[in-house]
């Protein structure tokens, strides 16, 4: 399984403050997936970019997939102490099979009250 | 809502034990998958399946097995147990190869003494 670059790997912030977390890579990928893990639990699915140049929102979350699809990046508008977890990328290539999933490195946020 | 589910949160066993950790999906996926999740390795393939009865090993196969009798369950087995098994067992069942979209269980933490 290869990886995905994420950055920052840590961010610690106070809550009601913004943030981005990038995912990179140099392959293109025909879709690209965000989950949010909390600690001692399962990674949960937030969103699914598919089409390059691609804008998501999910309330205070917002996801874009870059114009060509090898990279994408979430920004979180006044991040709350709820936002706390591991955020992971997962990129998907074209083709079939597990082999075509690729996993990014993580980023663990800490929002602190 | 796809529900996924692990025998056990928590597991301790001693080296040398054999272990079995079994997961349980209701969306009627073909395709299940064991990971194991490490501090600053991200989650590493295990085994993966994409029927009942087949098989695929993943990027770190050695000291596992598998086993997918029914289409909902699907087993990992340390033949066994080592040390360096201590980590977090992840299981995922996934619909539809054109979303890409992984459904995680809790997850099982496993100490091996």
């Amino acid at each position: 399984t290869q990886l995905l670059e994420q950055s920052p790997q840590f961010l610690s912030i106070q809550e009601g403050e913004n943030l981005t977390v990038y995912c990179n890579s140099s392959s293109v990928f025909s879709s690209l997936q965000w989950y949010r893990q909390e600690p001692g639990e399962g990674p949960v699915l937030l969103v699914t970019v598919v089409t390059g140049g691609e804008v998501k929102k999910l309330k205070r979350l917002t996801f874009q997939f870059g114009d060509a699809r090898k990279d994408s990046s979430l920004h979180i508008t006044a991040a709350q102490p709820g936002d706390t977890g591991l955020y992971l990328c997962v990129g998907a290539k074209r083709g079939t099979g597990f082999q075509k999933l690729v996993f990014g490195t993580g980023t663990r946020l800490l929002v602190s009250p | 809502d796809v529900k996924v589910t692990q025998s056990s949160r928590y597991l301790v066993k001693r080296t040398g034990e054999k272990v079995f950790l079994e997961c349980v999906q209701d969306m009627d996926h073909e395709n299940m998958f064991w990971y194991r999740q490490d501090p600053g390795l991200g989650l590493r393939l295990i085994y993966f399946s994409y029927d009942v009865k087949m098989k695929e090993k993943g990027d770190i196969p050695e000291g596992y097995s598998v086993s997918r009798e029914k289409k909902e369950r699907f087993s990992l087995i340390l033949e066994s147990a080592s040390t360096n098994q201590t980590s977090m067992y992840l299981c995922a069942s996934l619909g539809a190869w054109v979303a890409y979209e992984q459904y995680f269980g809790p997850g099982t933490r496993l100490t091996v003494t």
